[in-house]
């Protein structure tokens, strides 16, 4: 089985500006988790979705949006981006939803610089 | 709020020697979910191990064990005879058993193995 693919890898966009991160799960997996790791803060979740409904959301402001699509592929956006939003983004998918302790299966990651 | 501390930021070992990684957490539930999550150098992260709080018996993968101490909310990984493939970020995390709960993930430990 194919393994979780993010794309793109790497990004460079400049303050103000918006962007789309893509993240395909495993094949089957039905859940979504996305996450923001930066050396300060570790690993911060944003969100997570499950049969395309967002089940959960972390501590980010509006700006961070998602979605997921009927094949449970799911879009990340950051609207009105900020230097701070400079980080790797993380996707995990999962059989069900992640809080029932199922195993979270972790993407690339997709490095996003703000310039 | 449940929250996930590690203390040891980095941590160096020579190849062979056996090391333990500290975990504490703060939660008011009784029953939940930990993890050990391992993030090699520009590879995906993935499970270590995983540990249920309801079962007392401590977890084993192959070399990587936990010392759950409930009471103590102590959740260390000790990972016997290291390998320079060890060299990760590790990261300890916690989900509570309530299907609504998100996985609070600790800062990570940076560990170096040393040949």
């Amino acid at each position: 089985k194919a393994g979780v693919t993010q794309t793109p890898r790497y990004l460079i966009k400049t303050r103000g500006q918006q962007v789309t991160l893509s993240c395909s799960p495993i094949s089957g997996h039905r859940s979504v988790s996305w996450y923001q790791q930066t050396p300060g803060q570790g690993l911060q979740f944003l969100f997570e979705y499950f049969s395309e409904t967002q089940r959960n959301k972390g501590n980010f402001p509006g700006r961070f949006s998602g979605r997921q699509f009927s094949n449970s592929r799911s879009e990340m956006n950051v609207s009105t981006l900020e230097l701070g939003d400079s980080a790797l983004y993380l996707c995990a998918s999962s059989l069900a939803v992640a809080g029932a302790a199922e195993t979270q299966y972790f993407g690339p990651g997709t490095r996003l610089l703000v310039l | 709020a449940q929250t996930v501390t590690q203390s040891q930021p980095e941590m160096s070992v020579q190849e062979a020697e056996t090391v333990t990684l500290s975990c504490t957490y703060d939660t008011s539930e009784n029953n939940y979910y930990l993890f050990w999550y391992k993030q090699p150098p520009s590879r995906q992260m993935i499970l270590v191990i995983r540990q249920e709080a309801y079962k007392q018996q401590n977890a084993t993968e192959n070399r990587f064990s936990v010392n759950f101490q409930k009471a103590a909310k102590s959740f260390s990984l000790k990972i016997s005879d290291s390998q320079l493939g060890d060299t990760a970020m590790y990261f300890c995390a916690f989900t509570s058993m309530n299907r609504d709960d998100k996985i609070i993930f600790g800062k990570g430990t940076r560990l170096h193995i040393l040949p």
